[in-house]
Parts: C-alpha cells; sequence; structure tokens
C-alpha cells in the first residue's frame, strides 16, 4: 500500500527566504507525482505535476523534483512572500491507476 | 486551466438527515470524477471514483450505502450522505478529470453535522 509523507509538518521562514519542503513515497512504482497549494477552507491548487520519467519541473519561483529510485520529490521555493503561506500537498498517482495518494501537508507560514 | 465548482462550499445539518453535494465541470466534460474526504490535519483520502453512466467504485471502508454518488451527466456528480451523523463532519473535495488525464480539484463543502 503507498503510504506518502510529508516533512515538515508545518515550516516558517520570514519573507524572502528560500526553502525547500520534502515529500517520500512508499512504493518507487509511480505514475507520477504533482504538487498542491491548499488555501484555509479550500479547494486544491495544482502547482507542478512530474511524470515518473521526469527529473524535475519549474514554474515562476517553484521547482519541483523528482527521485523515483528514492522515493523523494523536494519543492523548492525561491524568495518566499507572505502570498505563499499556504498548506503544500503532495500527492503520487500509480501506473494504471487514477487514484492519487495524498500526504497531510506542510503548512507553510512566510512572515513579512 | 479547468474549472470545477462545488455546491454548496458550507452546510450544516441535524443528525439523521440527508444532505447533496454538488460537483460540476464547468467548462469541461468530465467522464470522471472523484471524491475524496479530509479531516482537520490530515490527508485527502479518496471516497469513491465516480464514473459517467455507471456505478461508482468506492474504496475500501467507505460506506456505498451511506455515500450515494450519482453521476448522471457529463459536467455533474452528486455525493449524498445519508442520516448523517456527528462523524461524517469533514470537509469534502471532488475532483473531475479531462480528457488530457488532469484533474482539478473543486473548492470544496465543509460539512457539520450537529
Amino acid at each position: 500500500k503507498q503510504e506518502v509523507t510529508q516533512i515538515p509538518a508545518a515550516l516558517s521562514v520570514p519573507e524572502g527566504e528560500n526553502l525547500v519542503l520534502n515529500c517520500s513515497f512508499t512504493d518507487s512504482a509511480i505514475y507520477n507525482l504533482q504538487w498542491f497549494r491548499q488555501d484555509p477552507g479550500k479547494g486544491l491548487t495544482s502547482l507542478l505535476l512530474i511524470q515518473s520519467s521526469q527529473r524535475e519541473q519549474t514554474s515562476g519561483r517553484l521547482n519541483a523534483s523528482l527521485d523515483k529510485s528514492s522515493g523523494r520529490s523536494t519543492l523548492y521555493i525561491a524568495a518566499s512572500q507572505p502570498g505563499d503561506s499556504a498548506t503544500y500537498l503532495c500527492a503520487v498517482s500509480q501506473g494504471g491507476s487514477e487514484k492519487l495518494v495524498f500526504g497531510k501537508g506542510t503548512k507553510l507560514t512566510v512572515n513579512p | 486551466g479547468a474549472v470545477v465548482s462545488q455546491h454548496p462550499s458550507r452546510v450544516i445539518c441535524k443528525s439523521g438527515t440527508s444532505v447533496k453535494i454538488e460537483c460540476r465541470s464547468l467548462d469541461f466534460q468530465a467522464t470522471t470524477m472523484f471524491w475524496y474526504r479530509q479531516f482537520p490535519k490530515q490527508s485527502l483520502m479518496l471516497m469513491a471514483t465516480s464514473n459517467e453512466g455507471s456505478k461508482a467504485t468506492y474504496e475500501q471502508g467507505v460506506e456505498k450505502d451511506k455515500f450515494l454518488i450519482n453521476h448522471a451527466s457529463l459536467t455533474l456528480s452528486t455525493l449524498t450522505v445519508t442520516s448523517a451523523h456527528p462523524e461524517d463532519s469533514s470537509f469534502y473535495i471532488c475532483s473531475a478529470r479531462t480528457r488530457a488525464d488532469t484533474q482539478y480539484f473543486g473548492p470544496g463543502t465543509r460539512l457539520t453535522v450537529l
């Protein structure tokens, strides 16, 4: 059974700092990995999707890497801003399955 | 990007009543929609996969008679929580899959059962 773990559970940083969020998964046979953002009481916004054959994806200040063999992914946020404050969720999908398995998320607070 | 809506955004009901939550894909057709439940500080847990015109596929441990899913059209799926109890209080989120196999998530529905 696939399990997804995100560390740390919460992170508080000053504005402008670069930061890394971590995600690990137990079964390396994944189809893809996604990073989502969730604001309090809201739905999910997809940030980046990495196919299993890819090593990284970039969008603006965000960079996500994937090391499938070791079951790890990182989300790098450059020059953090207070508007980045949210919970970041990592999710993987298995090959041949539409199901997404989510981690519990990392709650990020960027202080002005 | 594609837009998925949910209605209502919040609902409070008495124990024993039934509540219907709607999930709509506003600008695309979704043959498959998913229903998730999220408890505070917990992961999103997939409850069921809803396919247009056929019966939903429920995850292990999810009671199909309690959580009724109807996917009557390519743009609408409904989740009905029957005989709701306080332990059903949660945040329910749907997603809709595009033909390109991308899932777009709704804004969620906060259910509180008194």
